[in-house]
C-alpha cells in the first residue's frame, strides 16, 4: 500500500519556467513532509520541508505548498535551471519517529 | 562534518549468500535509517535504529537484518540473497525526529 504517491514518473520544463511536482499521501496522520532531490550515482540530498499546520512554506526558488484537505503536496520551483535536472522524491513523516515514508519519485529534466 | 559513510559502494553476490552493509552516521547523530531503492519504487523503510535499539521496521522477510553499534554505526545484512535483491541501498541519519535525514550515497548491490 504505497502511502505517499508521485503520480508522474517523469516532468520536462523549459529553463527559466515554473517546475510543479505533486504528491499526494493517504494517511492524514503524517504531520510532516520533505523534498528530496537526488542525482545518480548519489544519496537524496534534502531542499525543503513543511508542517503539517502551515500550508506553505518557501526557500529561495523553492516554494512548497501543503493542502492537507486534499492530501496533496506540490513543489515549485522558479525559475527552473537545468541543475535542477534530477529526481526529485516527496517523504511523510509521522510525528515523533525518524520513519520516512517517500514516493517513487519524478524525474525533472530543465532544458536549456 | 563528515556526511554519512556506506561502505562497500558496490558489491557483486551471487544468489543464496549473504551480505553485509556498513553505515556510519553524522557524528551526534544516533537515529539512523535504511532503506531500498529500486527503479519504479521509490525508497522503500527498512528499519531504524536509535540507541542500539530498533524502533521502526518496513514490509521486508526477515532475511533482511541489522544492528546499530554503541558508536551509533550500523550495519545492515541480508541473507540467501534472491536476485531482486538487487538495489541501492540507502542509509539516512538523523538528529532528532521529523529532522532533514541525511543519507549516504549508498551501496549499489548487484545479485547474479
Amino acid at each position: 500500500d504505497q502511502q505517499v504517491k508521485q503520480n508522474s514518473p517523469s516532468l520536462s520544463v523549459q529553463e527559466g519556467r515554473i517546475s510543479i511536482l505533486n504528491c499526494d499521501y493517504t494517511n492524514s496522520m503524517f504531520d510532516y513532509f520533505l523534498w528530496y532531490k537526488k542525482y545518480p550515482a548519489e544519496g537524496p540530498t534534502f531542499l525543503i520541508s513543511i508542517s503539517s499546520i502551515k500550508d506553505k512554506n518557501e526557500d529561495g526558488r523553492f516554494t512548497v505548498f501543503l493542502n492537507k484537505s486534499a492530501k496533496h503536496l506540490s513543489l515549485h520551483i522558479v525559475p527552473s535551471q537545468p541543475g535542477d535536472s534530477a529526481v526529485y522524491f516527496c517523504a511523510a513523516i509521522f510525528s515523533g519517529t525518524y520513519k520516512y515514508i517517500f514516493g517513487t519519485g519524478t524525474r525533472l529534466k530543465v532544458l536549456a | 562534518k563528515a556526511g554519512v559513510t556506506q561502505t562497500p559502494r558496490y558489491l557483486i553476490k551471487t544468489r543464496g549468500q549473504q551480505v553485509t552493509l556498513s553505515c556510519s552516521p553524522i557524528s551526534g547523530h544516533r537515529s539512523v535509517s535504511w532503506y531500498q531503492q529500486t527503479p519504479g519504487q521509490g525508497l522503500q523503510f527498512l528499519f531504524e535504529y536509535f540507541s542500539e535499539t530498533q524502533r521502526n521496521k518496513g514490509n521486508f522477510p526477515g532475511r533482511f537484518s541489522g544492528r546499530q553499534f554503541s558508536n551509533s554505526r550500523s550495519e545492515m545484512n541480508v541473507s540467501t540473497l534472491e536476485l531482486g535483491d538487487s538495489a541501492l541501498y540507502l542509509c539516512a541519519s538523523s538528529l532528532v525526529p521529523a529532522d532533514e535525514a541525511f543519507f549516504g550515497q549508498g551501496t549499489r548491490l548487484t545479485v547474479v
